[in-house]
């Protein structure tokens, strides 16, 4: 039973360049969220999405978009990179929108360093 | 808005040492409730989740936590650590009425001596 999982580990990128992460749900979840977990802090939400739409979004600017494919798989694409982007973002998946009766699974997340 | 806080950043003990971290929440309404760790290189897992019923849950490795209403606390327990038990340990909470979206506090560095 494959888990979460998310490409690539690791990436540098410098200021002003955009970047693409990418993220598979746990077998049998169609429900991807999206977090960014800044260095000695605790995981931050960015949104979620369910049947290819964004359902819920935290305090995140525009920069931050995504998408999801109808395998359910997902993207978290960050335009005009600044240095406070740099973070260990992390892919959660569940099986519906609602963690009210679900559990989310969490992926080994990806480290972005910008320059 | 809605926050959780975790007061001890970090906590130091030895084997066999009983452990307690805290939790707290500002939400006066329905809550469900969740504790995560984080080994050492590996991903966040769920330790154990209150949703309703019992505020006593168990979950795994011998871990417990207590729900408070009262006090809006959510606070894990271990009567006897072991030197696996050095991870990372966040506290979440998801409420309802605003959406799906958990809300962790920044998280207690637990350290173990063997």
């Amino acid at each position: 039973d494959a888990g979460v999982t998310q490409s690539p580990t690791h990436l540098i990128k410098t200021r002003g360049q955009q970047v693409t992460l990418r993220c598979s749900p746990k077998s049998g979840h169609d429900t991807v969220s999206w977090y960014q977990q800044a260095l000695g802090q605790g995981p931050q939400f960015i949104f979620q999405y369910y049947e290819e739409e964004e359902r819920q979004r935290g305090n995140f600017p525009d920069r931050f978009s995504g998408h999801q494919f109808p395998n359910y798989s997902s993207e978290l694409n960050v335009n005009a990179l600044l240095l406070g982007d740099s973070a260990l973002y992390l892919c959660a998946s569940s099986l519906g929108p609602s963690l009210s009766q679900e559990t989310q699974y969490f992926g080994p997340g990806t480290r972005l360093l910008v320059l | 808005a809605q926050s959780v806080s975790q007061h001890n950043h970090h906590v130091i003990l030895s084997e066999a040492a009983s452990l307690e971290l805290g939790c707290n929440y500002s939400y006066g309404g329905t809550v469900n409730l969740f504790w995560y760790v984080q080994y050492p290189g590996q991903h966040l897992q769920l330790l154990l989740k209150y949703f309703s019923g019992d505020p006593l849950v168990k979950g795994i490795k011998g871990f417990e936590a207590e729900f408070i209403k009262s006090k809006f606390s959510f606070n894990l327990r271990k009567p006897s650590v072991q030197w696996s038990d050095t991870a990372e340990y966040f506290c979440a909470v998801l409420i309802k009425a605003a959406g799906n979206k958990l809300t962790f506090g920044g998280g207690t560095r637990v350290l173990v001596k063997p």
